[in-house]
């Protein structure tokens, strides 16, 4: 069955530095998200990303926070300059359709920020 | 506001019993429900979705759920637990779209998570 695969698992980065986190999702599918879950919390949307731009932003995805789909496979999430509150799980997710479909979702990437 | 609720963080159940995992939603229009499944250091899988139609939903493992449009209530139920059930269940909703063009682009709403423990 077709995976939505997420790299690296695990990212350590120091705070203020830049990091990128890579998704490829299934192939056929049109609707791309990214969400979080910091430790102990709900997870959390972050956006939504359908026809090469952003559709829906959470009020998390500031400007430091930016989306890409750089080739026809990869999505992409880089956070510009990281702060020690941006720890957490970072989801990526697509689906065929709209919010009629299930999304399917990777294993996650977990950002550590020191 | 449009929320999701999940009542109980943690729920235990002995092998063999009812499992009975309660999910609430505050919606005017009812919207599109999910029920996913985390296994530790894994991603979120789908156990099943209402859209429209039949209320009652089967899916993955056993589990079912029930969607009541009276009480804004979408519980996941499963007759008789496994020990391999033990893990996080998340409930997830889809609202419809409150923007002016009325496009809904999917943004799934999380309850916290219910964690399931199974004892021998």
């Amino acid at each position: 069955e077709p995976e939505v695969t997420q790299t690296p698992s695990h990212q350590v980065t120091q705070m203020g530095q830049e990091v990128i986190l890579r998704c490829v999702p299934i192939s056929n599918h049109l609707y791309f998200y990214w969400y979080r879950q910091i430790l102990g919390q709900k997870v959390e949307f972050l956006v939504s990303f359908y026809n090469n731009e952003i559709s829906e932003k959470s009020e998390i995805f500031d400007d430091q926070f930016s989306v890409e789909r750089p080739d026809g496979s990869n999505f992409t999430l880089k956070i510009r300059s990281t702060k020690l509150e941006d720890s957490a799980m970072y989801f990526c997710a697509s689906s065929v359709r709209g919010r009629w479909e299930p999304q399917h979702f990777g294993d996650g990437t977990r950002l550590s920020i020191l | 506001a449009q929320s999701v609720t999940q009542l109980g963080s943690h729920v235990s159940v002995s092998e063999g019993a009812l499992v009975l995992l309660r999910c609430n939603y505050s919606s005017s229009v009812p919207p599109y429900l999910f029920w996913y499944v985390q296994y530790p250091n894994q991603g979120l899988q789908l156990l099943l979705k209402y859209t429209t139609g039949a209320t009652l939903v089967k899916g993955i493992n056993g589990f079912e759920a029930e969607f009541k449009k009276s009480e804004t209530s979408f519980h996941l139920t499963k007759p008789s637990a496994h020990m391999s059930d033990a893990a996080e269940y998340f409930c997830a909703v889809s609202f419809p779209s409150t923007n002016a063009g009325g496009t809904s682009y999917g943004k799934l709403t999380f309850g916290q998570g219910t964690i399931l423990t199974v004892h021998p």
